[in-house]
């Protein structure tokens, strides 16, 4: 089964740092990636992926991936931190062949602080 | 476009009482999600319908958790009886179509309080 692993609960950042977020992958075949993000009381936002292609993924609010099939990751940055970047971070991989269905791990709460 | 739209967005309940949740999709997505994410994890899919067909349920708890999908359209979840571990916010999702690559759009859930 495909999945996907978020090693930090939390991350802190001052505002205007680079921050990551990092997710590591474990899949047979090719990943499909994803990074979604979750504002309180929100439901989960698209923020971009990874199918194919150029291993830098550019996404909404000014967001990027790298995808690392070395090291099969796929860390969320952005090169200068806002407060309103404060949520709770999902990486998440397309799992099936016939019917397939996005399969997330467990989150990272990034912290933005002024 | 409209959103996908899920109510209530609260309920508590007491433990043995039973619950419903509604989800309307955006028009002509035919593929519906219904997942579960209990605090501090990721959230978990219960249940997958292409069109009003169940394509995937191997992780819902079938003795308590029922779902339906009536014309492809708006979906329902249903809880009875509910248990105290069933506390958690019940996400929809839509997409185009099961290999969809967009992506999956979200309704804001509805927060379920078993007490």
């Amino acid at each position: 089964a495909q999945s996907v692993a978020q090693p930090e609960d939390q991350v802190n950042v001052a505002e205007g740092n680079p921050l990551t977020v990092k997710c590591t992958y474990s899949v047979s075949g090719n990943p499909y990636l994803f990074w979604y993000v979750q504002y309180p009381n929100r439901g989960l936002q698209f923020l971009l992926k990874y199918i194919t292609g150029d291993n830098l993924v550019k996404g909404s609010y000014g967001f990027e991936a790298e995808f690392n099939k070395s090291q099969t990751s796929f860390h969320l940055k952005k090169p200068s931190a806002l407060v309103s970047d404060s949520a709770l971070y999902f990486c998440a991989v397309r799992e099936g062949t016939g019917f397939q269905k996005l399969v997330f791990g467990t989150g990272t709460r990034l912290l933005v602080s002024p | 476009e409209a959103g996908v739209a899920q109510s209530p967005r609260y309920k508590i309940i007491e433990k043995r009482q039973s619950v419903a949740f509604w989800c309307n999709p955006i028009s002509g997505h035919a593929t519906l999600y219904w997942y579960q994410q209990i605090l501090g994890q990721g959230p978990k899919l219960l249940i997958q319908f292409q069109n009003n067909g169940v394509v995937d349920d191997s992780q819902l708890p079938k003795d308590r958790f029922s779902a339906e999908r009536l014309k492809g359209v708006d979906s329902t979840l249903k809880i009875q009886p509910a248990k105290l571990e069933d506390s958690a916010v019940y996400l929809c999702a839509s997409s185009l179509d099961t290999g969809s690559l967009y992506g999956y759009t979200f309704g804001s859930g509805t927060r379920l309080t078993v007490v």
